[in-house]
């Protein structure tokens, strides 16, 4: 079966400082892998999606993501987080079926 | 183009009630997929439409039901309402029928159940 988990229901880092939120799947082929992010009271806005070749993928706002098949993870990285960053932040797996599962998410809160 | 749009964006039930929510595709999309998040669930999937049939479905009661009209437009509904499903209602639509697909999300139904 298809899962995603997130590790961290909530991280906390000071503006300026580097940050990555883990994602790890389950999946028995090659997994379609998406980040989400979900500002208070908005719906999800994709940051990245990796489905095939470079492993390490460059998304909006910064982020950049990286697929480690062998540790079955796609970890979201950003080398200096923005008080704007503050949000929900989602990891999803998806297959060739149109179904999508989400992780339960990690908020991520920015000290000025 | 314009986004997922979904209505009403707030829904104030009682229990026992049922509720239809609607949801509105990106043009050309034919796929919609409605979730339910709520805090320390994440979203859950609760069924995708494709061409007016229902091609994928989640772990959820009977008492939620959907339905994807010709335009593609989706409603879903849930019926004799519980306390437990307060929650946001989201839909998200995408392009192709299978194969490598992102999705887009409306802004959501925010659900409560008195």
């Amino acid at each position: 079966a298809q899962s995603v988990t997130q590790p961290d229901i909530h991280i906390t880092v000071s503006e300026g400082a580097s940050l990555e939120l883990r994602c790890n799947y389950s999946y028995g082929a090659t997994p379609y892998l998406f980040w989400y992010v979900q500002s208070p009271g908005q719906g999800l806005q994709l940051l990245l999606k990796y489905f095939s070749g470079d492993t390490l993928v460059q998304g909006i706002k910064g982020f950049e993501a990286e697929f480690k098949r062998s540790q079955s993870s796609f970890n979201l990285r950003k080398p200096s987080v923005h008080w704007s960053d503050a949000a929900e932040y989602f990891c999803a797996v998806g297959n060739t079926g149109n179904q999508f599962y989400f992780g339960t998410g990690t908020s991520l809160t920015v000290i000025p | 183009k314009a986004g997922v749009t979904q209505t009403p964006r707030y829904l104030i039930k009682t229990r026992g009630q049922q509720v239809t929510l609607s949801c509105s595709p990106i043009s050309g999309h034919r796929s919609v997929s409605w979730y339910q998040q709520t805090p320390g669930q994440g979203l859950q999937f609760l069924f995708e439409y494709f061409s007016e049939t229902q091609r994928n479905k989640g772990n959820f009661p009977g008492r939620f039901s959907g339905r994807q009209f010709s335009n593609s437009r989706s409603e879903m509904n849930v019926s004799t309402l519980e306390l437990g499903d307060s929650a946001l209602y989201l839909c998200a639509s995408s392009s192709a029928g299978t194969g490598y697909n992102e999705q887009f999300f409306g802004p959501g139904t925010r659900l409560t159940v008195l």
